[in-house]
């Protein structure tokens, strides 16, 4: 029961910026946007997250649209080691759980 | 921190065996979540905790699954009888909701493997 849809892959070059969209049309007000990586063999790992507001990171920005309805993932110096698949997810903020989608394949390519 | 603490990382037992897995949360986060993954159904929520009291077990897939947190620092997950279809890793991860939104973080996993 995702509530976000992303593309099932994308490519990037290495050193160029990667823009990783999510569409969450039905995101509810209180609901905050995650986004979480998982490189193979290991745990997802927290990226950032954001209610309304952009917000940045030394990983990543995350940019959402006005009316909340879709965002992006912004990593902006793709190396090899960020290939891996992102997850775009919304939830209330109060330690509520996480369901995740499909993701994101992001190949960065040499 | 040294982070959310599976163990075993890996075990391969044979179909009817009981399979326990543990899970050392971060020191002072109240929440824990038992996660499956595999590549037919992705990442999957089986239960999580507050307090150690389970809140939400609706993702255990049947009877033969059981999870308890006896402490803030311990919890398992087991499989009796197990099936091959058990095979899978399982995630163990923990948060502590926060005023702006709760980072979890997760475990390096066990992989679980019935023959």
């Amino acid at each position: 029961d995702a509530k976000t849809t992303q593309p099932p892959s994308m490519d990037c070059a290495e050193g160029r910026a990667a823009n990783l969209p999510c569409n969450h049309s039905t995101i509810s007000g209180n609901e905050y946007v995650y986004w979480y990586r998982q490189i193979h063999s290991q745990g997802p790992q927290y990226i950032i997250h954001g209610l309304k507001n952009n917000e940045t990171n030394e990983m990543a920005s995350l940019i959402i649209t006005e009316d909340r309805k879709s965002s992006t993932l912004i990593l902006p110096h793709a190396t090899l080691r960020d290939t891996a698949v992102y997850y775009c997810i919304v939830s209330p903020g109060d330690g509520n759980k996480l369901v995740f989608g499909a993701g994101t394949i992001l190949r960065v390519k040499s | 921190d040294a982070g959310v603490i599976q163990s075993p990382r890996h075990e391969v037992t044979e179909m009817g065996q009981e399979v326990t897995l543990r899970c050392k949360p971060i020191s002072g986060h109240d929440y824990l979540f038992w996660y499956r993954q595999t590549m037919m159904r992705g990442l999957e929520l089986l239960i999580y905790f507050n307090n150690n009291v389970p809140i939400d077990d609706s993702g255990m897939p049947e009877d033969r699954f059981s999870a308890k947190m006896p402490n803030a620092s311990f919890s398992t997950l087991k499989i009796q009888p197990s099936e091959p279809r058990d095979s899978a890793v399982y995630f163990c991860a923990s948060t502590l909701p926060g005023y702006s939104g709760n980072t979890i973080y997760f475990g390096e996993g066990s992989w679980l493997t019935v023959v």
